[in-house]
C-alpha cells in the first residue's frame, strides 16, 4: 500500500503567500525528501531530511519532520508563480528495499 | 550536461508491439531505478538496481524486462504492449538508498 499521503491534494494562494503542505507516512524511516515536478517535467529533488533531525531549511523552503505522529511538511515562503508545480514527499524506509516510496502529491497554484 | 537521461521522450505505439526505453546517468552513482507514473501522477517504483544487480521487482509483468549492461545504464524493454501501459516512465539513479535521487525527463509512453 502506498505509505505516504499528502494533503491538500491542490493548494491555490496569491503570489507572496506562504504554501504549506502536508505528508503523512505508515512505516518508520530512514528520511523523507520532497520533490516538485513542473508540468511535464521529470522530478527534482528539493531536501531530504533524516529520521533524527526536526526541521531543515533551503532558501524559501522549510522542511519540518515528526516521527512521533510520523508527519512531515513543506512551508515555501513569498511564494512566486514560478512555484507553481506538483510536490511530493517520499520515505525511504528503516529497513527493507531499497526504493522511495511516493505520495500522491499535492498541486500547488501560484496566482499572479 | 544531462546527470540522468532517458530516451525517448515520447513513443507512441500499437498494442501488441515491443518497445525499449534507454537510460543512462553520468553521476557515477551505483543505484538506478524505474518508475511508472499513472494518468493521476502516481509514481511507483518498478524495478531497483544496484552495481547491475537486480534488488527490486516490485510485481510487475514479466512483459517487463529492465537491462543493465553497466552501473551507468538502465534500459526497459516492454513486450506485447497494453493499453493499460500508457503512462509516464522514469528512469532515477542515487548513490545509495538513503540519498537523494535524480530523475530523467520521463518518457511518455502511449498504447493506441
Amino acid at each position: 500500500s502506498q505509505q505516504g499521503e499528502e494533503d491538500p491534494q491542490a493548494l491555490s494562494i496569491q503570489e507572496g503567500e506562504n504554501a504549506t503542505m502536508n505528508c503523512s507516512y505508515k512505516t518508520s524511516i530512514n528520511n523523507l525528501q520532497w520533490y516538485r515536478q513542473n508540468s511535464g517535467r521529470g522530478l527534482v529533488h528539493l531536501i531530504l531530511i533524516r529520521s533524527n533531525e526536526r526541521e531543515k531549511h533551503s532558501g524559501r523552503l522549510r522542511v519540518t519532520l515528526d516521527t512521533s505522529k510520523k508527519s512531515s511538511s513543506l512551508l515555501i515562503t513569498a511564494s512566486r508563480a514560478a512555484d507553481t508545480a506538483s510536490y511530493f514527499c517520499a520515505t525511504v524506509m528503516l529497513q527493507g528495499a531499497q526504493k522511495l516510496v511516493f505520495g500522491q502529491g499535492t498541486r500547488l497554484t501560484i496566482n499572479p | 550536461d544531462t546527470a540522468v537521461s532517458q530516451t525517448p521522450k515520447y513513443l507512441v505505439t500499437q498494442m501488441g508491439n515491443d518497445k525499449s526505453i534507454k537510460c543512462e546517468q553520468n553521476l557515477g552513482h551505483d543505484t538506478m531505478y524505474w518508475y511508472k507514473q499513472d494518468s493521476k501522477k502516481f509514481l511507483k517504483i518498478m524495478f531497483s538496481y544496484n552495481n547491475k544487480e537486480l534488488i527490486i521487482n516490485e510485481t510487475v509483468p514479466n512483459r517487463f524486462s529492465p537491462k543493465s549492461p553497466d552501473k551507468a545504464h538502465l534500459n526497459l524493454h516492454i513486450n506485447s504492449l497494453e493499453l493499460g501501459d500508457s503512462a509516464v516512465y522514469f528512469c532515477a539513479s542515487s548513490h545509495n538508498r538513503n540519498t537523494e535521487a535524480f530523475f530523467g525527463q520521463g518518457t511518455r509512453l502511449t498504447v493506441v
